[in-house]
């Protein structure tokens, strides 16, 4: 079984200031991760992913994630927000022995001008 | 890139009413497909999955017999909620699993109240 906790409901930044939101996993088989954006009442984006390769990951519109095997964490950043980053942000694992996502209970962000 | 589109954007339906939502994955053939259903404020909570060709896999507490699941090709998946009330209103999102990756793409979801 696989879970996933962000650490923050609500995050809010000044737009052109870094964003860090906080995710921890827990897997009992190789995690694969997922970071996901849903601006309101639409569907999910991925922003990227970690499958075992690099453990830095870049992914669309700036944004990035370290997976830290010894943390278990997979945090994700962006050094300058931007007002269109407002949004819900959704951290997702799956393991490799199953397709099931599991969704963190996201975390809103607000840019603040 | 892969493309998953879900229709009707938005439903209203009076209690008691049956509604058909469709998935349907645009430019690749989706051997899986979920459902998802999202409360207001809160995460995804996985449905079913449907596998093209067999019977829907339904998650612990979710009625197989209210929420019908079909998915007759490998580019559309339904579901139908059916004898609909008030408490089924919710953002109901499918994702579709296939293209190179075999990640899973989401759809647009469907907003459904029921009055």
């Amino acid at each position: 079984a696989q879970s996933v906790t962000q650490l923050d409901s609500h995050v809010s930044v000044s737009e052109g200031t870094p964003v860090l939101l906080r995710c921890n996993y827990s897997s009992s088989y190789s995690p694969s991760l997922f970071w996901y954006v849903q601006h309101p009442n639409k569907g999910l984006q991925l922003l990227l992913k970690y499958t075992s390769a690099a453990t830095l990951v870049k992914g669309i519109n700036g944004f990035e994630a370290e997976f830290k095997k010894s943390e278990t964490s997979f945090h994700l950043t962006k050094p300058s927000a931007h007002m269109s980053d407002a949004a819900e942000y959704f951290c997702v694992v799956t393991a490799s022995n199953d397709y099931k996502l599991s969704f963190g209970a996201g975390t809103t962000v607000t840019v603040r001008a | 890139g892969a493309v998953v589109s879900q229709h009707p954007s938005r439903v209203i339906c009076k209690s008691g009413t049956s509604v058909k939502i469709e998935c349907r994955s645009l430019d690749f053939q989706a051997t899986t497909m979920f459902w998802y259903r999202q409360f207001p404020k809160q995460s995804l909570m996985l449905m079913a999955t449907s596998n093209e060709g067999s019977k829907a896999t339904y998650e612990q507490g979710v009625e197989k017999d209210k929420f019908l699941i079909n998915h007759a090709s490998l580019t559309l998946s339904t579901l139908t909620v059916t004898s609909a009330h008030p408490e089924d209103s919710s953002f109901y999102i499918c994702s579709a699993e296939g293209g190179e990756s075999y990640e899973q793409y989401f759809g647009p979801g469907t907003r459904l109240t029921v009055t």
